[in-house]
């Protein structure tokens, strides 16, 4: 069974950076999972970030950017805001199918 | 502007059945896939299953095969999800979501329905 592993957790000071990244049981990510990343606050429905490895939104922050990093998918966010705590999840194409990695709880502390 | 309403969603007892609806406007439903995913309680996202333009192509992951089934009705601007033989592991928020054009991915979800499986 494909599993997609995200770090459980991260933290990072405001104005820092840090990198999610978004693993595949089936080997190396490539460009051809069309990874997509979301970002999903308490009580909220998840918001598209990133779709195709890089492509970002019309309301996605220019903080946000997505790419391939040591054979994963990786989401960076450079400047880190205090409003950028929030779940993240990944989403990687399978042949005829998508898998969603766990997600990574993100704390601004 | 773009919008997604589920419905339908409310209690069902174990191996009852049904019927859920993503209403879609703002946009020519016609020309997207569309997707379901769904999040149990204090957990994380779970992609479901997914339909192509015309309605002629789905796919749908291995766990909800034979149990739910995807449909659309684009004269309606209507998604559907039927589910039959539910399970209390089927209990969750189920949202649609709105492929993207060009380039595989998504961008617009709904605010979600809530499913409870439960006797």
């Amino acid at each position: 069974q494909t599993v997609v592993t995200q770090e459980p957790s991260l933290t990072v000071s405001p104005g820092g950076t840090v990198t999610l990244t978004c693993g595949s049981t089936t080997g190396a990510v490539t460009s051809g999972y069309h990874p997509n990343w979301f970002q999903q606050k308490p009580g909220q429905p998840p918001r598209a970030l990133i779709y195709s490895t890089t492509n970002k939104h019309s309301w996605t922050p220019a903080r946000f950017s997505g790419s391939l990093l040591g054979g994963k998918a990786a989401l960076t966010l450079s400047g880190v805001q205090p409003e950028d705590e929030a779940d993240y999840y990944c989403l990687l194409h399978y042949t005829s199918s998508w898998v969603f990695g766990g997600g990574t709880k993100l704390a601004v502390l | 502007e773009v919008q997604l309403v589920e419905s339908g969603g409310g209690l069902v007892q174990p191996g009852g059945s049904l019927r859920l609806s993503c209403a879609a406007s703002g946009f020519t439903f016609s020309h997207y896939w569309m997707t379901w995913v769904r999040q149990a309680p204090g957990k994380g996202l779970e992609w479901l299953a997914n339909i192509n333009e015309e309605g002629s192509q789905t796919y749908s992951v291995d766990s909800v095969k034979g149990r739910f089934t995807i449909s659309r009705d684009n004269a309606k601007n209507s998604l559907s999800l039927q589910m039959d033989s539910l399970r209390v592991e089927d209990t969750a928020v189920y949202y649609c979501m709105r492929g993207t054009v060009g380039a595989p991915g998504f961008d617009f979800w709904g605010r979600g329905t809530l499913v409870t499986v439960s006797s």
